[in-house]
């Protein structure tokens, strides 16, 4: 049974417009959530997390945002980059981090000149 | 900067070979990860370490053990590999960033093939 869910395996957006990533919980115990961004052959890359406390955090052209009542995070870029282009993972942990993290399949964002 | 190294990039083993991976951190952190990526099942957690010579299972740990002998040095044991082990291997470690808030800083991955 999943517990983080991404829908869509892939994602096309054209350079400079908005991309935004989407992602749905269904432990209700997750109180730490972040967001990474991995190319092939690399390991993932710490991009942005939210804690539960929190509805939204911004980082430069990166924003989470956390909607508890719904069970659903979304990743905004803006604008969106060649450089972008990559497999987003999300991910959630019921112990601030602690104990490991429970990721979803990932998004596969890809900009388009 | 973080950082987190794994003794080989890619990896090719017979079935039945006792494996051995290798993760080294340099930011003394307490906690340390291993995970597995593979196409459509995302990230999954294998073991994960608090301290040296302390272990917990994560979701996924049959077929495989740990040793955390010094605080940065994290290994990852296969007994006796088998084909369904092929797969890209993660190393982690963890730092908090608040009360309650640790982020997971990962390595650059171990592609292990296993024939």
């Amino acid at each position: 049974d999943q517990q983080v869910k991404q829908n869509s395996p892939s994602l096309s957006v054209q350079e400079g417009r908005i991309s935004i990533l989407n992602c749905d919980y269904t432990n209700s115990m997750f109180d730490y959530f972040l967001w990474y961004k991995k190319y092939p052959a690399e390991g993932p890359t710490f991009l942005i997390s939210i804690s539960s406390i929190k509805d939204k955090n911004e980082d430069g052209r990166f924003t989470v945002f956390l909607n508890k009542s719904a069970k659903h995070l979304s990743l905004h870029i803006v604008p969106s980059q060649p450089g972008d282009s990559a497999v987003y993972f999300c991910a959630a942990s019921a112990s601030g981090g602690a104990d490991g993290l429970t990721f979803g399949k990932g998004t596969h964002l890809i900009i388009q000149p | 900067d973080v950082k987190v190294t794994q003794s080989s990039r890619y990896l090719v083993k017979r079935t039945g070979e006792k494996v051995f991976l290798e993760c080294v951190q340099d930011m003394d952190h307490e906690n340390m990860f291993w995970y597995r990526q593979d196409p459509g099942l995302g990230l999954r957690l294998i073991y994960f370490s608090y301290d040296v010579k302390m272990k917990e299972k994560g979701d996924i740990p049959e077929g495989y053990s740990v040793s955390r002998e010094k605080k940065e040095r994290f290994s990852l044991i296969l007994e006796s590999a088998s084909t369904n082990q092929t797969s890209m291997y993660l190393c982690a470690s963890s730092s908090p960033r608040g009360v309650g808030q640790e982020t997971q800083y990962f390595g650059p991955g171990t592609r292990l093939l296993v024939l």
